[in-house]
């Protein structure tokens, strides 16, 4: 079954730190996609990043990054010089096996970043 | 291009009354799903709909409904409400819900249940 897990539950960090949340899943698939997504306090997942399984290159999106490693089932995502405007809850999710419309999730990391 | 639209974004209901959420898609996007979130059980898929028909169904009670109008705007209902149905509760649109497809939420509504 697909199953995505974020080990990390909170982080606090000072600004200007770096900072990288962890994202191990599980999926039959030999062809699939991740996703990574962002909750600040107002409730709305805003999308942040979309990847897909054949292409394991570093992606990197200003001061965010990506690292997705298929052998370890991972995909990683870093922070550079973490600001305030950054704390959130972060979500890594796969999508159900399908096509039917359903994203599974972690259970997220909240992430603190302090003045 | 406009975004998902919930409404209403907070309501305040009782037990054992019911109550209904709406969810306008992106304009375009023809798939709609729907997710329910608590501090204790996380995001949970509750089901989709794609041209006004119910393709998946997560792990809820019968007391949880949807339906799609064929302008793909999309209602979701719960009936004789539970204390443990307080939660915030998302929609998310996307083209086709294939699994190449981006997902995009709405600002959620929140449920609290008196």
């Amino acid at each position: 079954a697909q199953k995505v897990t974020q080990a990390q539950t909170e982080i606090s960090v000072v600004e200007k730190e770096d900072v990288t949340l962890d994202c191990v899943y599980e999926t039959r698939d030999t062809t699939y996609y991740l996703f990574w997504y962002k909750q600040p306090p107002s409730g709305e997942l805003v999308f942040l990043i979309r990847r897909n399984s054949f292409d394991e290159q570093n992606e990197i999106s200003g001061r965010y990054s990506w690292n997705f490693q298929k052998s370890t089932s991972s995909f990683n995502f870093t922070i550079t010089a973490s600001q305030v405007v950054d704390s959130a809850v972060y979500f890594c999710a796969l999508p159900g096996s399908g096509n039917t419309g359903k994203l599974i999730f972690g259970q997220g990391t909240t992430l603190q970043v302090k003045p | 291009k406009a975004g998902v639209t919930q409404t209403p974004r907070y309501l305040i209901k009782t037990r054992g009354q019911q109550v209904t959420l709406s969810c306008s898609p992106i304009s375009g996007h023809r798939s709609v799903s729907w997710y329910q979130q608590t501090p204790g059980q996380g995001l949970q898929f509750l089901f989709e709909y794609f041209s006004e028909t119910q393709r998946n169904k997560g792990n809820f009670p019968g007391r949880f409904s949807g339906r799609q109008f064929s302008n793909s705007r999309s209602e979701m209902n719960v009936s004789t409400l539970e204390l443990g149905d307080s939660a915030l509760y998302l929609c998310a649109s996307s083209l086709r819900g294939t699994l190449t497809d981006t997902q995009y939420f709405g600002p959620g509504t929140r449920l609290t249940v008196l």
